[in-house]
């Protein structure tokens, strides 16, 4: 059973607070990590897929890391603004277009 | 970019009844989508993975004739949840590979 977690489950900051978040996923047979941001009554949206060991991404206020040897990214977001608001999920992906598997998410409230 | 469009966002319906959930890729062909399903405070759950032309493939423990998937066309998947009971309420939410994963926003079932 592969299991991808989070941490932590919920998370409020207040605007301006910058925070971080935790994936941790199966290191063996990995291909790719996905992060995506999902507002309510939306769809998922994708923000980063990472490959490769090492990989850092950045897009905005938001960046990622990922280490596929010990089996975790981080999710960084820097000067929480409340339109950043949203659940954050990870996704593991073994094989190319295989399935993937989710984590639970972290659920980010930032207070203006 | 990419869209799904996925129908209902929510419907509510008698025990005993069916309901149909359809995916729609709008601007690409899928030829493959997967159905998740979410319980409350916990991951999205792979469901099944419908390919067009051919049979979807479940998941273990998914009732195949419970969760009746069609693939009709490259541009349309379809989950009918037959029989409905109260303990299939759930959040049923569609994904398609395009150049990452296009999801849809999600189908919120409630069964009375």
């Amino acid at each position: 059973i592969l299991n991808v977690e989070q941490s932590p489950q919920s998370l409020h900051v207040q605007e301006g607070d910058s925070t971080n978040f935790t994936c941790s996923f199966p290191s063996s047979n990995f291909y790719a990590l996905h992060w995506y941001r999902w507002e309510t009554a939306k769809s998922p949206e994708a923000l980063f897929v990472m490959t490769l060991n090492g990989d850092e991404k950045k897009k905005g206020r938001i960046s990622a890391t990922l280490n596929t040897k010990e089996g975790y990214s981080y999710l960084y977001i820097k000067g929480s603004q409340p339109e950043d608001s949203a659940t954050y999920l990870c996704a593991f992906e073994k094989t190319s277009y295989d399935k993937v598997i989710f984590g639970p998410g972290t659920s980010l409230s930032v207070i203006p | 970019g990419a869209v799904v469009s996925q129908h209902p966002s929510w419907v509510i319906c008698k025990s005993g009844t069916s309901v149909k959930i359809e995916c729609r890729s709008l601007d690409f062909q899928a030829t493959t989508m997967f159905w998740y399903r979410q319980f409350p405070k916990q991951s999205l759950m792979l469901m099944a993975t419908s390919n067009e032309g051919s049979k979807a493939t479940y998941e273990q423990g998914v009732e195949k004739d419970k969760f009746l998937i069609n693939h009709a066309s490259l541009t349309l998947s379809t989950l009918t949840v037959t029989s409905a009971h109260p303990e299939d309420s759930s959040f049923y939410i569609c994904s398609a590979p395009d150049s990452g994963y296009t999801f849809g926003s999600g189908t919120r079932l409630t069964v009375v």
